[in-house]
């Protein structure tokens, strides 16, 4: 069974740093294409950032570019984000998500997402 | 970015009844739109993919129909698991973009 376990979340005031983990298991890890996709209440779902199966290739949305970095250790089968510079605006659930493995982004598992607030 | 623009925002049916949900592209996606349904406190499940091609395991009374900028989700008997938040998501253009979300709930 395909499991993606997020974890990391919590509260930071402006400005601040986390770092979210989401441990991946029951398929093999290094074959896919990851993703972070946030929700919040104002924006609702929103792709954010996608990585390569060796990591070598990574994209990102431009609200987060150049504060967001999106990592991952096949040997740990984990995927990371590390948020910094974080705004009120930053404030969701974030989900690890895995790309198709058939032709097309498009997502066929999510984890159940971590809470993030930013708030002052 | 392509903007994703569901409607109704809220749809109130009846089980065994027929629901049909709309999505409109701001540009033409082709036929790269899906379809996943959330439920409360759980990550979104992908239900249809390629426009009409349903994902594993999902029950053949979901379909989906449409091309370019108009899509739609029907739902043909709702069953009271089916009652949840839809959305459409487009990934012809990148970024990858999602609608605001359908509620379908009791009525």
């Amino acid at each position: 069974e395909v499991q993606l376990v997020e974890s990391g979340g919590g509260s930071v005031q402006p400005g601040g740093s986390l770092r979210l983990s989401c441990a991946a298991s029951g398929f093999t890890f290094s074959n896919y294409w990851m993703n972070w996709v946030r929700q919040s209440p104002g924006k609702g779902l929103e792709w954010l950032t996608n990585i390569k199966q060796d990591g070598s290739d990574k994209y990102y949305v431009d609200s987060v570019k150049g504060r967001f970095t999106i990592s991952r250790d096949n040997a740990k089968n984990s995927l990371y984000l590390q948020m910094n510079s974080l705004r009120v605006e930053d404030t969701a659930v974030y989900y690890c998500v895995r790309k198709t493995s058939m032709v097309g982004d498009f997502f066929d598992y999510w984890g159940q997402g971590t809470l993030v607030t930013v708030s002052s | 970015e392509v903007v994703m623009t569901q409607s109704p925002a809220t749809l109130s049916v009846s089980p065994g009844e027929r629901a049909t949900l709309s999505c409109r592209a701001s540009q033409s996606v082709g036929s790269k739109l899906a379809w996943y349904q959330q439920k409360p406190g759980q990550g979104p499940r992908l239900l249809i993919y390629g426009t009409s091609t349903r994902a594993t395991d999902i029950p053949a009374r979901f379909s989906g129909s449409g091309s370019g900028t108009e899509f739609t989700l029907t739902i043909s008997s709702l069953q009271s698991e089916d009652f949840a938040v839809y959305y459409c998501q487009q990934y012809n253009n990148w970024p990858w973009t999602f609608g605001q979300g359908t509620k379908v709930e009791i009525k």
